[in-house]
């Protein structure tokens, strides 16, 4: 496996239900991210983490709760979720903090019904 | 207003065209300027980064930075079809992990 892996690739879900998205890097980077993408909106960032501690919170809703075990390792763990949070979920990952670097993964396409 | 504004598009061009995508910004901290490719179901690739003023050259692609008037440019030469895509401008300053993005311009280049 190389660069940075997302699974599931997609996922459905209803508004009741808890479920989870796992992203791992492969690259040695040091820092972690959470974007959200929705059609016709920017790429909104939703989370960093460098060296396994959260340096952003966008202001994100308490029903996504990021963790992250390791600098390899980046979890958003989703509940009671709302229509509107459908959308594609990025990871990425960088060395630096300054952006140049950054690795996106795939992502996953979250349907909450 | 948006701190990063880009020419939403979309664009089509023929084969060989040269295109020009733009984005403005309002933040004078923004001190790295990247572009980024996104395929249909795939995240987005960085293409090319620049930092304060200038130009970056990289094959076909050629990134422009005018911090004076808060303009950034990526022109792309002898356009090919591979190169349609969304592409998406990007910009982070001192407080780094905090890139903000604009919303695409989604380019189709025609056979």
């Amino acid at each position: 496996e190389t660069g940075v892996t997302q699974t599931p690739r997609h996922l459905v879900m209803g508004m009741t239900n808890k479920k989870s998205l796992k992203c791992e890097q492969h690259l040695g980077h040091n820092a972690m991210y959470w974007y959200k993408q929705s059609a016709k909106k920017p790429l909104e960032l939703m989370f960093v983490y460098n060296f396994k501690e959260q340096t952003e919170n966008n202001s994100v809703p308490s029903r996504f709760s990021p963790e992250c075990p390791n600098s390899s390792h980046l979890f958003l763990h989703l509940h009671t979720l709302q229509p509107e949070d459908s959308a594609l979920y990025l990871c990425a990952s960088s060395q630096d903090l300054d952006g140049t670097g950054t690795t996106f993964g795939s992502g996953t396409r979250l349907t909450v019904v | 207003q948006k701190e990063v504004e880009q020419d939403p598009g979309p664009l089509s061009v023929p084969e060989g065209a040269i295109v020009s995508l733009n984005c403005t910004y309002s933040n004078s901290a923004f001190q790295y300027f990247m572009w980024y490719r996104q395929y249909s179901r795939k995240g987005p690739e960085l293409l090319m980064y620049t930092y304060s003023s200038g130009n970056k050259e990289d094959g076909r692609f050629t990134a422009q930075v005018d911090k004076s008037s808060k303009y950034i440019s990526l022109f792309i030469r002898d356009s090919q079809p591979s190169d349609s895509a969304t592409y998406l401008c990007a910009m982070s300053g001192p407080n780094a992990g905090k890139s903000t993005f604009g919303d695409g311009t989604t380019l189709t280049v025609k056979p």
